[in-house]
């Protein structure tokens, strides 16, 4: 049974440009929740998919979007980008349908560097 | 969801129990507490959870105390490879989990 995948590993790219991320949730899990984590941070909540709509948002500007597919993958899109950009995304699969918790099981991540 | 205080670095000897202290006094009754590591370079990884009652499971035990304002992680044996950050959050069900600082935890031989 794999796990959160996320694609692509790592991805350099200048600003002003924009970036697709991808995630793949784990089997049987319906939630995506998106995070960045700058360099010595915790995770930062970006903002949650279910059922193919944004459920809950952190503090983000809309530069940031998201998508939720029927398959339950997701894409993160951030456009003009900036240097401050620059960090390791991660994606969290759950299943909010089934557990009255809820926990979260993260990807491997992407880390995107702003030139 | 309500804030968690916890100290910015531990040091545990190879073998011993690592016990981890978290304050989070401002809860509420349905929120849970979650502990997350995080190992350097890889996403956080899921620990365990609780809500009143003490939570045991193959990599850990959470002890919360009984006015839950307060808890405990506890990794009995603990490895090289338990070093790693970790975090205690405190969040409703199904909610975004707000990470702190956490606590670097750093095992020695």
């Amino acid at each position: 049974d794999a796990g959160v995948t996320q694609s692509p590993t790592h991805l350099i790219k200048t600003r002003g440009q924009q970036v697709t991320l991808r995630c793949s949730p784990k089997s049987g899990h319906d939630t995506v929740s998106w995070y960045q984590q700058a360099l010595g941070q915790g995770p930062q909540f970006i903002f949650q998919y279910y059922e193919e709509e944004e459920r809950q948002r952190g503090n983000f500007p809309d530069r940031f979007s998201g998508h939720q597919f029927p398959n339950y993958s997701s894409e993160l899109n951030v456009n003009a980008l900036l240097l401050g950009d620059s960090a390791l995304y991660l994606c969290a699969s759950s299943n909010l349908g089934l557990s009255s918790y809820n926990e979260q099981f993260f990807g491997p991540g992407t880390r995107l560097t702003v030139l | 969801d309500a804030k968690t205080t916890q100290p910015p670095s531990m040091d545990c000897a190879e073998g011993r129990a690592a016990n981890l202290p978290c304050n989070h006094s401002t809860i509420s009754g349905n929120e849970y507490v979650y502990w997350y590591r995080q190992i350097h370079s890889q996403g956080p990884q899921y620990i365990i959870h609780g809500l009143k009652n003490n939570e045991t499971n193959e990599m850990a035990s959470l002890i919360i105390t009984e006015d839950r304002k307060s808890s405990t992680l506890i990794l009995p044996h603990a490895t090289l490879r338990d070093t790693a950050v970790y975090y205690c959050i405190v969040s409703l069900a199904g909610n975004m989990l707000t990470f702190g600082g956490g606590t670097r935890l750093m095992v020695k031989p």
